[in-house]
């Protein structure tokens, strides 16, 4: 069974910090997808890597591939409150299922 | 443009009681999915459909659970009898992709507490 682990399970810091948020796994994915998800809402769709050691921008937000499509990484910079959300990756695994990893429960203060 | 509709947004029942769950895909989407959403056991997928068919219902927990989507707008998962370790977030999600790894479009969930 292919498991997506992330850490931290949950983070709360300063408006202003920058933090990473990782997503380990010992199995390789065809690609990732990050997903965030706020209180009583759906996840959202925030970004898909394909090819391992691709980084990808969203504003404040850097994704990264691991070169062996095990891992990934998610680095804020500056978080804002808005920030504040749990944060999923989710693999796409050999057997063609989406498996979503453990989740970051990220609490950015003002 | 409205995305993916679930209703109800929020559900108390007692054991043993049936629970409907219903939701409406984005139009032109034609995979559907049924996600449960637990503290312990995080984000996992019961049953997918593509073009109307299920695809894959081996995350589908128990007899008790079932899935239907009769047409391209509705689908529903039905849990009879529940019980109280049912009680989670049910998504429901849509896509383009004929896959179940393309993007995934959320609902915003039916809260289920079953006492």
């Amino acid at each position: 069974t292919q498991l997506l682990e992330q850490s931290p399970q949950f983070l709360s810091i300063q408006e202003g910090e920058n933090l990473t948020v990782y997503c380990n796994s010992s199995s390789v994915f065809s690609s990732l997808q990050w997903y965030r998800q706020e209180p009583g809402e759906g996840p959202v769709l925030l970004v898909t890597v394909v090819t391992g050691g691709e980084v990808k921008k969203l504003k404040r937000l850097t994704f990264q591939f691991g070169d062996a499509r095990k891992d990934s990484s998610l680095h804020i910079t500056a978080a804002q409150p808005g920030d504040t959300g749990l944060y999923l990756c989710a693999g796409e695994s050999i057997t063609d299922k989406l498996i979503f990893g453990t989740g970051t429960r990220l609490q950015v203060f003002p | 443009d409205a995305g993916v509709i679930q209703s109800p947004r929020h559900e108390v029942t007692e054991m043993g009681q049936e629970v409907t769950l219903r939701c409406k895909p984005i139009s032109g989407h034609n995979s559907l999915f049924w996600y449960r959403q637990t503290m312990m056991r995080g984000l996992e997928l019961l049953i997918y459909f593509n073009n109307n068919v299920p695809i894959d219902d081996s995350g589908m927990p128990e007899d008790r659970f079932s899935a239907k989507m009769p047409n391209a707008s509705f689908s529903t998962l039905k849990i009879q009898p529940s019980e109280p370790r049912d009680s989670a977030v049910y998504f429901c999600a849509s896509s383009t992709d004929s896959h179940s790894t393309g993007e995934l479009f959320f609902g915003e969930g039916s809260r289920l507490t079953v006492l």
